[in-house]
């Protein structure tokens, strides 16, 4: 039973368009939303998170939304460059001290120069 | 100045020997783990543990047994090696005081079991 999907296995888009990467998640116990970006042959490494009791979070040109009704989050960049392409996976955690995290499947980025 | 190393970064081995993969974190985190990403690319913790004691254990074989000599060191063996055990290894770090907490992880360790 996969408690985090991401049902796009992969998304292309052109430079400076916006990516919009979504995620959802089946656990109401989940409050704690990360996005992670993984590179061939390395480690993934952390992006961007949110808690349940925001909707929305921005670094840069990284912004993550949450709709905790839909249990939906979704990550957009803007604008999109060449060095996002990469394989993204969302991950949700319950509050707690063990950190756990369950991790979808990932979609694959393609940013066209 | 590797914020989580792991080690060996690739691992062929042929079925029925015992293997170890080591990790270490600099970043004096009190929670390490262990991640494995099979051929279908999913991401499933195996294993964590808490300043050296172990706190998720999920469903894995007891061939593979993680040892923490140290809140810096979390190492998995695995005995008796099977063909289904290749895939990608992936240790990483948190700090969990105070709840949610981002995960650091180290380059990963591409097991092969031949």
């Amino acid at each position: 039973d996969q408690q985090v999907k991401q049902n796009s296995p992969s998304l292309s888009v052109q430079e400076g368009r916006i990516s919009i990467l979504n995620c959802d998640y089946t656990n109401s116990m989940f409050d704690y939303f990360l996005w992670y970006k993984k590179y061939p042959a390395e480690g993934p490494t952390f992006l961007i998170s949110i808690s349940s009791i925001k909707d929305k979070n921005e670094d840069g040109r990284f912004t993550v939304f949450l709709n905790k009704s839909a249990k939906h989050l979704s990550l957009h960049i803007v604008p999109s460059q060449p060095g996002d392409s990469a394989v993204y996976f969302c991950a949700a955690s319950e509050s707690s001290n063990t950190g756990k995290l369950i991790f979808g499947q990932g979609t694959t980025l393609q940013v066209k120069p | 100045d590797t914020a989580v190393s792991q080690t060996p970064k690739y691992l062929v081995t042929q079925m029925g020997n015992d293997k170890s993969i080591k990790c270490e974190q600099n970043l004096g985190h009190d929670t390490m783990y262990w991640y494995k990403q099979d051929s279908k690319k999913f991401l499933k913790i195996m294993f964590s543990y808490n300043n050296k004691e172990l706190i998720i254990n999920e469903t894995v074989p007891n061939r593979f047994s993680p040892k923490s000599p140290d809140k810096a060191h979390l190492n998995l063996h695995i005995n008796s090696l099977e063909l289904g055990d290749s895939a990608v290894y992936f240790c990483a770090s948190s700090r969990t005081e105070g709840g949610w907490a981002e995960a650091f992880f180290g380059q990963g360790t591409r097991l092969t079991v031949v």
